[in-house]
């Protein structure tokens, strides 16, 4: 089955850049998708095909992915951007969505 | 917009069957995607399976002896039943609208204990 690698927690000062990574083999090749999941409420998705913006995403979120690793980046970190972040991919091989382990993202 | 309302028993005894509905209003069935992910206190989302419409399924083969995902396409709802459940799978209950590759529109959840 096909892993994807996250760190359990990142920590940033309001104003600054938050950087989320997500390590997975050959994850360039894949297209990448990532969930802001706020403490006691449901995922929401704020990155679609590696660096798209649902409707309502702020800008300041902005995603990439090459290599073995996938980055979302939270340009100008708000204290309500704090939360845990996932990131999923498909496997096409058995047609499965594969979560990250999830990043928990702290403003200090 | 697609609005998603997870609904089912929330006390579960072990070696039972879990049953969940989900009604999609905004939106159709018929034609989506619509996926169950499942989130035990305190950990990670693991996705269960979708199903397309009120036919074609695709299971987490962690889980797939287990489970069935069903569409209705009258009552414009999905639902999903998991046998022979333990505690292993208490957890929170999304349902989502799936944009084939990805989950675009999220239930609330519903949390369900095994005891």
């Amino acid at each position: 089955s096909y892993v994807l690698t996250q760190p359990p927690s990142v920590s940033v000062a309001p104003g600054q850049t938050a950087r989320i990574t997500c390590g997975g083999d050959n994850i360039g090749s894949k297209s990448l998708y990532w969930y802001q999941q706020k403490s006691g409420q449901a995922p929401v998705l704020v990155i679609y095909d590696d660096r798209d913006r649902p409707s309502g995403i702020p800008e300041r979120f902005s995603g990439s992915n090459s290599g073995n690793t996938a980055t979302l980046t939270i340009s100008r970190v708000e204290a309500g951007d704090e939360a845990d972040y996932y990131c999923q991919v498909w496997h096409g091989a058995t047609d499965l969505r594969v979560f990250g382990g999830g990043t928990k993202l702290t403003v200090l | 917009q697609v609005h998603l309302q997870e609904s089912g028993p929330r006390l579960v005894k072990p070696s039972e069957t879990l049953s969940l509905t989900c009604v999609v209003s905004g939106g159709s069935v018929h034609n989506n995607y619509w996926s169950w992910i499942r989130q035990p206190p305190g950990k990670g989302l693991e996705w269960i399976g979708y199903i397309y419409g009120s036919g074609s399924t695709t299971y987490n083969p962690t889980l797939r002896s287990r489970v069935t995902i069903s569409g209705d396409t009258s009552k414009n709802q999905v639902s999903l039943k998991m046998s022979s459940v333990t505690a292993a799978d208490t957890a929170v209950y999304y349902c989502a609208k799936t944009n084939y590759y990805y989950m675009d529109v999220w239930g609330k959840g519903t949390t369900v204990a095994v005891s």
